[in-house]
């Protein structure tokens, strides 16, 4: 079956440090997302790509990147970890509106 | 800036019951409506989508839009225990990724 996977689904980094979240799907979806879920704040998108080489910034882009070499991979990159992004990250892909979610990667920056 | 406001709750119903939620939104160029469910500790799942003024009903669901007051609710019917989630607005405009309201917690009492 198809799917969308991250890894690592937990990770403890130190602030400074530069930490790349893994995203993999196997649906051949063009459009890829980041969100990123904080306890009173919902889902905010970080970044997003409609396809291979396309990179657009979301509302909450700061301190963030991505790259999209093929269809199937978008890593999230933290440049210098900070404490403010310990956080719940999500990737997602979709066809149409309907998002398809992977599991989630749980970030801690101390 | 792209809003989507939503009571965070919670809101508690006895078993059986009729839940309402609902959303607002503020740009006027929204273009389709979509209602995610999350149990807690997972990823986002679509329950509906609508894109039309009027009802659409999917089983125990429908799902309500009211373009003129940028008003999109979701109603459900004979609401159980496994309902309890939260509850995602989400909006999308061409040229756009989806963005999420905070959600709303619903909680059914048995």
């Amino acid at each position: 079956d198809a799917e969308i996977t991250q890894s690592p689904r937990h990770k403890i980094t130190e602030t400074g440090r530069q930490v790349t979240l893994a995203c993999h799907q196997t649906w051949n979806h063009n459009n890829m997302f980041w969100y990123r879920q904080d306890l009173g704040h919902g889902l905010r998108l970080i970044h997003y790509s409609y396809g291979v080489q396309d990179t657009n910034k979301g509302e909450v882009s700061d301190g963030y990147s991505v790259s999209r070499s093929n269809t199937e991979d978008l890593p999230l990159t933290l440049e210098s970890a900070a404490s403010s992004q310990t956080s719940v990250y999500f990737c997602a892909s979709s066809v149409g509106g309907e998002l398809f979610f992977g599991e989630g990667s749980r970030l801690t920056v101390l | 800036q792209k809003e989507v406001e939503q009571n965070s709750g919670p809101l508690s119903v006895p078993e059986g019951a009729i839940a309402s939620l609902n959303c607002t939104y503020s740009d006027r160029g929204s273009q389709s409506f979509f209602w995610y469910r999350q149990y807690s500790g997972k990823s986002p799942e679509l329950i509906m989508f609508i894109y039309s003024n009027g009802d659409k009903e999917d089983g125990r669901f429908t799902a309500q839009l009211n373009k003129a007051s940028q008003y999109v609710s979701l109603l459900i019917r004979d609401s159980q225990p496994s309902d309890s989630a939260t509850y995602l607005c989400a909006i999308h405009q061409a040229g756009t990724a989806l963005i999420f309201g905070k959600g709303t917690t619903l909680s059914v009492s048995s």
